[in-house]
């Protein structure tokens, strides 16, 4: 099945621990985004990445950091979390870009 | 600031009415406009998508319309029913920039009821 995998779904963490989200896809896509989503806001772009090696900030990437090593793999580095990147977070990728995006189930994260 | 404006926020119809929700942007260069649709616990999933060379969409109940001149857009749901409840995001993307990002509205929780 097509998909994107993301882990974990829920995560309480404290202030200033180092933490990693994970995300996979199985489609050979080239282009993964990370957004994370907050009531009134709707889905804000933190990082995207156009192919293996090649990442760009998207609209809101202070306090994130990202890799792409691996075509299939596109995690999510939070390297000091703080209580404001408490959010809804969904990894996705597509074919081309802004095209057809296909989203993870979203990571839940907290931060206290 | 939102670079893609989504009203309303929330929106109560009867089975079997129309949902309307409607988006307006200010960037010429968008030239892509999809909708999501996201049910709880899930990630938004493409529903429909429309470029700026037609005005209307239509795809079994879902139907986008499409105003150039007004940059806006918006979807309509006929037959509106209870399983069509959920939060609807609309997006556009300058598809011919580096990066072509897709940006989206603040989302329309929509409830259908039966």
């Amino acid at each position: 099945e097509a998909q994107v995998t993301q882990n974990p779904r829920y995560l309480i963490t404290v202030t200033g621990k180092k933490l990693t989200v994970t995300c996979s896809q199985n489609m050979n896509h080239e282009y993964m985004s990370w957004y994370r989503q907050d009531p009134g806001l709707g889905l804000r772009q933190i990082y995207y990445s156009m192919n293996v090696e090649v990442t760009d900030k998207g609209d809101v990437p202070e306090g994130y950091k990202v890799s792409r090593k691996e075509k299939r793999n596109f995690p999510l580095i939070l390297e000091s979390p703080s209580p404001n990147q408490t959010s809804l977070y969904f990894c996705a990728s597509s074919l081309q870009g802004y095209y057809g995006y296909t989203f993870g189930s979203g990571t839940r994260l907290t931060v206290v | 600031q939102q670079q893609v404006k989504q009203s309303p926020q929330s929106l109560i119809v009867q089975k079997g009415g129309i949902s309307i929700i409607n988006c307006a942007y200010e960037n010429t260069a968008f030239d892509y406009f999809p909708w999501y649709q996201q049910f709880p616990g899930k990630g938004p999933a493409l529903l429909i998508a429309i470029r700026p060379d037609v005005s209307e969409k239509k795809e079994g109940r879902f139907t986008i319309s499409f105003n150039k001149s007004a940059k806006q857009f918006s979807l309509h749901i006929m037959d509106s029913q209870p399983g069509d409840s959920a939060t609807y995001f609309c997006a556009a993307s300058p598809s011919m920039e580096y990066g072509n990002k897709l940006v989206f509205g603040a989302g329309t929780i929509l409830r259908v009821k039966s």
